[in-house]
């Protein structure tokens, strides 16, 4: 069974502190996203990968980063955290490009204090 | 229906019955577009995509319709069942490539037993 493995489901940062998301894939793709889903305004692009230490712009990329050094990990920076990234962070892969079929984690909830 | 922009709406439906769900997508460019579905605290997953120079697709249980005159895509489960209960997203391509998506904000699906 194909998957793509958030390390931490739920987390509690404090206002400052850095923060890293984790997402592993076993399906070898090229291609891996980060997303954050927020009430009332669905699924936004953070950033994206389409190759070991590649990486390029999502939507809203201000306040993060993104690191990958393996082809099946790709992680999830935060180097400040804030109140305002609270929210729900979905990591996906994808094996090719001309198509649209993510295959998604199970989210990671990250709550700022 | 769902349309980017609006909050949640929602949909009760009867195990058993048809459901249709409704997306109006805003980017008379876009050419290809998918269904997610997403179960309470998991990641969303692929249901089905379509091309634009396709007006029907079929899949197990589910036909997704494309009418570009009116930039209107719906998806449509046949005899739903419990399982079928979750929020479904519709995205388009708006960013031009296939990867690139723009995801609507759901609609909840909730089938009565």
């Amino acid at each position: 069974d194909v998957k793509v493995t958030q390390s931490s489901r739920y987390l509690v940062k404090r206002t400052g502190e850095k923060v890293f998301l984790e997402c592993v894939q076993d399906m070898d793709h090229e291609n891996m996203f980060w997303y954050r889903q927020d009430p009332g305004l669905g699924l936004r692009l953070i950033y994206f990968s389409y190759d070991v230490k590649m990486k390029e712009k999502g939507d809203i990329p201000e306040g993060y980063s993104v690191s990958r050094e393996k082809k099946e990990r790709f992680s999830l920076i935060l180097e400040s955290a804030s109140t305002n990234q609270t929210s729900m962070y979905l990591c996906a892969s994808l094996k090719g490009l001309n198509t649209g079929e993510l295959f998604f984690g199970e989210g990671s909830r990250l709550t700022v204090l | 229906g769902e349309s980017v922009g609006l909050h949640l709406p929602t949909l009760s439906v009867q195990e058993g019955d048809n459901s249709i769900i409704n997306c109006a997508y805003s980017n008379s460019a876009s050419d290809y577009f998918i269904w997610y579905k997403q179960e309470s605290g998991k990641g969303p997953q692929f249901i089905i995509d379509i091309r634009s120079n396709m007006d029907k697709r079929q899949g197990q249980r589910v036909t997704v319709l494309l009418n570009k005159t009116v930039k209107h895509l719906s998806l449509q489960i046949a005899a739903t069942q419990p399982g079928d209960s979750a929020v479904y997203f519709c995205a388009e391509n708006s960013g031009g490539s296939n990867y690139k998506l723009t995801f609507g904000k759901g609609t909840l699906l909730t089938v009565n037993p």
